[in-house]
């Protein structure tokens, strides 16, 4: 199947800084892509869906300010954690849609905020 | 809210069959069935899919009930690297994927 990649695979930062994690699409161009976050124990939450070229649809609770995404490419989007606090510690995954609507996952981002 | 219900756990016995139920009763006529698995910090890996017809592939067996309500993920033999948790979602031509509580199947030396 197709190989999505993120970077980093984890990261430690202080409070009050960003973070900016990458999704790459290795073999296919993705027209859709997807932004989910899993705290311990719980299942993935979507944060919002972008396709290339447009802004970010962001889903409810979510604030656009503070992970801004950028979908710069077919086969890059990226997600920047601003200003984060401890409550942003979470695992972050993103998934890419080829023209056939399938997902692919990535391996996941692991933030921890201190 | 996920369209799919699942038993929040099964065990297995290593080398065992297993057999994962997932019901999506409100399931639409151009909803897919996506089973993906996710191991322990990593993300979730593509298990297999159908529309109606049962479907096979090297890492499992999907079985789709006639009036499409319910189906079931088949590990053909459980092995300890299969344990997981085992998400069932359905899917309508890209709309975003809504992620249940899922199975967590424990695997039984």
């Amino acid at each position: 199947g197709a190989v999505v990649s993120q970077h980093p695979s984890w990261v430690i930062c202080k409070s009050g800084t960003s973070v900016k994690i990458e999704c790459r699409s290795l073999d296919f161009q993705a027209t859709t892509m997807f932004w989910y976050r899993q705290f311990p124990k719980q299942s993935l939450m979507l944060m919002a869906t972008s396709n290339e070229g447009s802004k970010a649809t962001y889903e409810q609770g979510v604030e656009k300010d503070k992970f801004l995404i950028n979908h710069a490419s077919l086969t890059l989007s990226t997600l920047t954690v601003t200003s984060a606090h401890p409550e942003d510690s979470s695992f972050y995954i993103c998934s890419q849609e080829d023209i056939n609507y399938e997902q692919y996952f990535g391996p996941g981002t692991r933030l921890t905020v201190t | 809210d996920a369209k799919t219900t699942q038993p929040n756990s099964m065990e297995s016995n290593e080398e065992e069959p297993v057999h994962l139920p997932c019901n999506h009763s409100t399931i639409s006529g151009t909803d897919y069935i996506h089973w993906y698995r996710q191991l322990p910090s990593q993300g979730p890996e593509y298990v297999i899919h159908g529309l109606t017809s049962n479907v096979n592939n090297r890492m499992a067996s999907l079985a789709i009930a006639e009036d499409r309500k319910s189906s079931t993920l088949i590990l053909h033999r459980a092995t300890l690297r299969d344990a997981a948790v085992y998400y069932c979602i359905l899917d309508n031509y890209g709309q975003n994927f809504v992620f249940g509580p899922g199975t967590r199947l424990s695997v039984l030396p």
